[in-house]
């Protein structure tokens, strides 16, 4: 089945800073790749994805890459504020029809110090 | 519209009893799943089920069934609760064809089985 790695565990950064979160995965078939932030006590939310047909997507201050060939992918998180502060986790998918199976990483706890 | 509820918002177990999570979405979403979440360990898929009527096993599925008579409702059942299913469940729903489609979480249940 699908592996994901995430690195790292726990990310400080000063406000302002940009934070880079990058994950791995083992299967080359997988064809989706979601980030979800969950801050504490919540319920994990979708803030950003990408296909594997898409090199690069972004939007406003949060930006995914994927590099198929090398099997990784990456968050980006540019002019970072305390609120940006919680657990994020990629995930990785294998589709089909009727419903994918999402492989989550461990989970990259990032802290913004203001 | 509530999106997609769980009960009950927290539970403590003697081990060996049954238990029901209940999870109901008013979003009309055929595919449906549950995770559970650790500590270190992210978030694990239990089981799926791609549309009412259907299931599948997941990464994690022993000591847990599920069933899904209809569209909205998707109950987890621990058959005979054990400490190490001590744990944070979610689950979410995903919209009926194609991968990519977002997975909405509910707010979860924590379970402690002592």
């Amino acid at each position: 089945g699908e592996n994901v790695e995430q690195h790292p565990s726990t990310l400080s950064v000063q406000e302002g800073d940009s934070a880079v979160i990058k994950c791995t995965y083992s299967d080359s078939a997988s064809n989706y790749f979601p980030w979800y932030k969950q801050e504490l006590g919540k319920r994990p939310q979708l803030i950003i994805d990408i296909r594997s047909n898409v090199g690069e997507k972004k939007d406003q201050r949060i930006a995914v890459t994927l590099n198929k060939t090398a099997k990784h992918f990456s968050l980006h998180i540019t002019e970072t504020q305390p609120e940006d502060s919680a657990v994020y986790f990629c995930a990785a998918a294998l589709g089909g029809a009727g419903s994918y199976q999402l492989t989550f990483g461990k989970g990259t706890k990032l802290s913004v110090i203001p | 519209i509530a999106g997609i509820t769980q009960a009950p918002t927290s539970q403590i177990l003697a081990a060996g009893r049954r238990m029901t999570l209940r999870c109901t979405q008013d979003m009309r979403h055929n595919a449906m799943y549950w995770y559970r979440q650790d500590l270190g360990l992210g978030l694990r898929l239990i089981h799926y089920s791609n549309t009412a009527g259907t299931t599948g096993k997941g990464e994690v599925p022993d000591g847990y069934s599920v069933s899904r008579a209809n569209t909205d409702d998707f109950p987890l059942t621990l058959a005979s609760a054990v400490p190490s299913q001590t744990s944070v469940y979610f689950c979410a729903s995903s919209s009926e064809w194609g991968v990519g489609d977002t997975q909405y979480f509910g707010p979860g249940t924590r379970l402690t089985v002592l």
